[in-house]
């Protein structure tokens, strides 16, 4: 099974609320991983948890904040967004940094 | 040196064709080369990767050359499919850093 799952699929928020994006996976995997993605562009790296430490944190604006509670699970809290943070929001898993990472689906972010 | 360039950015093929797609790097320490397919409102899903040791890697329709000592590497679909459109992406790292991806090709298969 390689399967990341997030949740909710779709996101509209305001400007002013706070909101939180899940990602689980069961496949063992000890490294997550938040990637921001715009139309027709690759995905950027935010965030980068191993062994549920954040080990990378790509200059990313305190607005996001991460949360890896355990090995399965992995948050994004948002929090006083911008419209130019609406995006497609990607988890992805290893076995380790680095390694074969493996994609969920994707949260659909609207930022009003 | 952290950058992967791919090309081209747009292409069309017609069913049955070939579809090639070509990604170049700098960085020779990178050793392994995973090639990921990304469906409109999708994550990427890992389609199928290489290591340099190795010149070629084929999965089915799809295949990956590697030229080490030119630092390229391309895929090749055969027989394309109205159902291989999607963007794919290109992508790259060594045990120290993080997935290097290339900008992306936006393949369309008419049929």
């Amino acid at each position: 099974d390689t399967e990341v799952t997030q949740t909710p699929k779709h996101l509209v928020m305001g400007m002013t609320n706070k909101k939180s994006l899940k990602c689980e996976q069961h496949m063992g995997h000890r490294a997550m991983y938040w990637y921001k993605q715009k139309a027709k562009k690759p995905p950027e790296l935010m965030f980068v948890y191993s062994y549920e430490k954040l080990s990378i944190n790509e200059s990313v604006p305190s607005r996001f904040s991460p949360e890896c509670p355990n090995s399965s699970l992995l948050n994004l809290h948002l929090h006083a967004l911008q419209p130019e943070d609406s995006a497609l929001y990607l988890c992805a898993s290893s076995l380790r940094v680095p390694d074969t990472q493996y994609f969920g689906p994707g949260t659909r972010l609207t930022v009003l | 040196q952290q950058q992967v360039k791919q090309s081209p950015q747009s292409l069309i093929v017609q069913k049955g064709g070939i579809s090639i797609i070509n990604c170049a790097y700098e960085n020779t320490a990178f050793d392994y080369f995973p090639w990921y397919q990304q469906f409109p409102g999708k994550g990427p899903a890992l389609l199928i990767a290489i290591r340099p040791d190795v010149s070629e890697k084929k999965e089915g329709r799809f295949t990956i050359s590697f030229n080490k000592s030119a630092k390229q590497f391309s895929l090749h679909i055969m027989d394309s499919q109205p159902g291989d459109s999607a963007t794919y992406f290109c992508a790259a790292y060594h045990s120290g850093s993080r997935l290097t991806f290339g900008e992306g090709t936006q393949l369309t298969v008419n049929p």
